[in-house]
């Protein structure tokens, strides 16, 4: 089993363009999650969705939206990246919300 | 809101030895505790998840204690080996409005041969 996959690793992008991270778990899990980790911050919450078809903010959704497409796959979207989105991105799924919390390898994102 | 505080924030000791590594929270309300470990440029593994209603749970040589009345969570590693160089993660589950783990900021733990 790969766990929790996250596609790409790595990217550099510039100030205004738009890009999608995509996250992808093969556990069946219904919960999703999507972090960020900082220096000096250590890891926040971004968005998450408890289920199929649900979505909800976290503590820093400024910025961003998600997508969940199905059980499987839930995407994280910069419409216009700003130097302050520069961060390493993690997935993170759970059986159901409050259950073991599994990562990926998560995305670092530099924004020039 | 749910605050994390991991001391020490940076450990060094000799290989062989026990250690404790401490995790406080300011909300007793909590479902569960999770200790992570992170690998410098990788993800998080999973250690140990203790619910709520449990005092402890072991894995091989870690031993994670839960104290809710007093915010306080502990994470003893034994005959600790280079390996276990790594940064250590406490997160705290306490739903509410944005359901998703509260974290520490960790401890950089090294582990001299």
């Amino acid at each position: 089993n790969a766990g929790v996959t996250q596609t790409p690793k790595f990217q550099v992008l510039k100030t205004g363009q738009s890009m999608t991270l995509q996250c992808a778990q093969d556990m069946n899990h219904n919960s999703m999650y999507w972090y960020r980790q900082d220096p000096g911050m250590g890891l926040r919450l971004i968005y998450y969705s408890a289920s199929e078809g649900t979505t909800d903010k976290g503590e820093v959704p400024n910025g961003y939206n998600v997508s969940r497409l199905n059980k499987r796959e839930f995407s994280l979207r910069l419409e216009s990246a700003a130097p302050s989105q520069t961060s390493v991105y993690f997935c993170a799924s759970s059986e159901i919300v409050f259950s073991e919390a599994f990562f990926g390898q998560g995305t670092r994102l530099t924004v020039v | 809101k749910q605050e994390v505080t991991q001391i020490p924030a940076a450990l060094s000791v000799p290989e062989g030895e026990n250690l404790v590594l401490n995790c406080s929270f300011t909300d007793s309300a909590i479902y569960n505790l999770q200790w992570f470990r992170q690998d410098p440029g990788k993800g998080l593994t999973s250690l140990l998840l203790i619910q709520s209603s449990q005092r402890e749970q072991t894995s091989g040589r870690l031993n994670a204690s839960l104290d809710k009345s007093s915010g306080r969570s502990t994470l003893y590693i034994a005959a600790s080996q280079p390996g276990d160089s790594a940064t250590y993660l406490c997160a705290i589950y306490s739903g509410g409005g944005a359901d998703g783990l509260t974290f520490g900021k960790g401890t950089h733990l090294i582990i001299q041969p």
